[in-house]
């Protein structure tokens, strides 16, 4: 199996610029978690999807965030315009539905720098 | 408060010492408990479950204490490759989230 697949793995932008980060779950796995980790507040979550759909964004700091699952194999989370405060490790991460929380799996992240 | 607790560390430790983690959660509800490991410019990947009965894996074991809402993490005879952040988390049932806390970090000095 593949794992968890997320691209692009670096990203530098500049400031005001739309940032897109991707990711691919694990076939099969029914739900999607998408986190970012910084050194000063941990691995928060973001956003999780079932089934493709939203079910929790609360996660999300601001309009500025926005995520999709257009399909059971691709998801997006999308920062529009990106902030030097927007600068952390995004990472996605899959489970199957009716397995149990340790079957959860992590992609490698993006590393995203906001200049 | 937090929802789990962790302290960041760092804790140095000489290779062949026995060190330990504690973590506290906050809600009574939760019901599944681990231990991840994450090391530098990588994602997290599962150590171990915690069980009630407190379990063991070689030189790791975890322990549970519910009504102190307290788990543990021992690691024996301390490797090199053991250096890494622990993150303690927290499940309150198969369906939802996992709840993470901010890891301690761990080097073990040759």
């Amino acid at each position: 199996d593949a794992g968890v697949i997320q691209s692009p793995r670096h990203e530098v932008t500049e400031m005001g610029q739309e940032v897109t980060l991707r990711c691919k779950p694990i076939s099969g796995h029914d739900y999607l978690f998408w986190y970012r980790q910084t050194m000063m507040r941990g691995l928060e979550l973001l956003i999780y999807f079932n089934n493709n759909v939203p079910i929790d964004d609360s996660g999300m700091p601001e309009d500025r965030f926005s995520a999709k699952m257009p399909n059971a194999s691709f998801s997006t989370l999308k920062i529009q315009p990106s902030e030097p405060r927007d600068s952390a490790v995004y990472f996605c991460a899959s489970r199957k539905a009716g397995g149990w929380a340790d079957t959860q799996y992590f992609g490698p992240g993006t590393r995203l720098t906001v200049l | 408060r937090k929802e789990v607790e962790q302290d960041p560390g760092p804790f140095n430790v000489p290779e062949g010492a026995t060190v330990a983690f504690n973590c506290t959660y906050s809600n009574s509800a939760s019901q599944s408990f681990f231990w991840y490991r994450q090391d530098c410019r990588k994602e997290p990947k599962l150590l171990m479950s915690v069980y009630s009965s407190g379990n063991e894996d070689g030189r790791f074991t975890a322990q549970l204490n519910r009504a102190s809402q307290y788990i543990s993490l021992l690691i024996r005879d301390s490797k090199l490759s053991d250096s890494a952040t622990y993150l303690c988390v927290v499940s309150y049932s198969g369906n939802t989230p996992l709840v993470f806390g901010k890891g301690t970090r761990l080097s073990v000095i040759a």
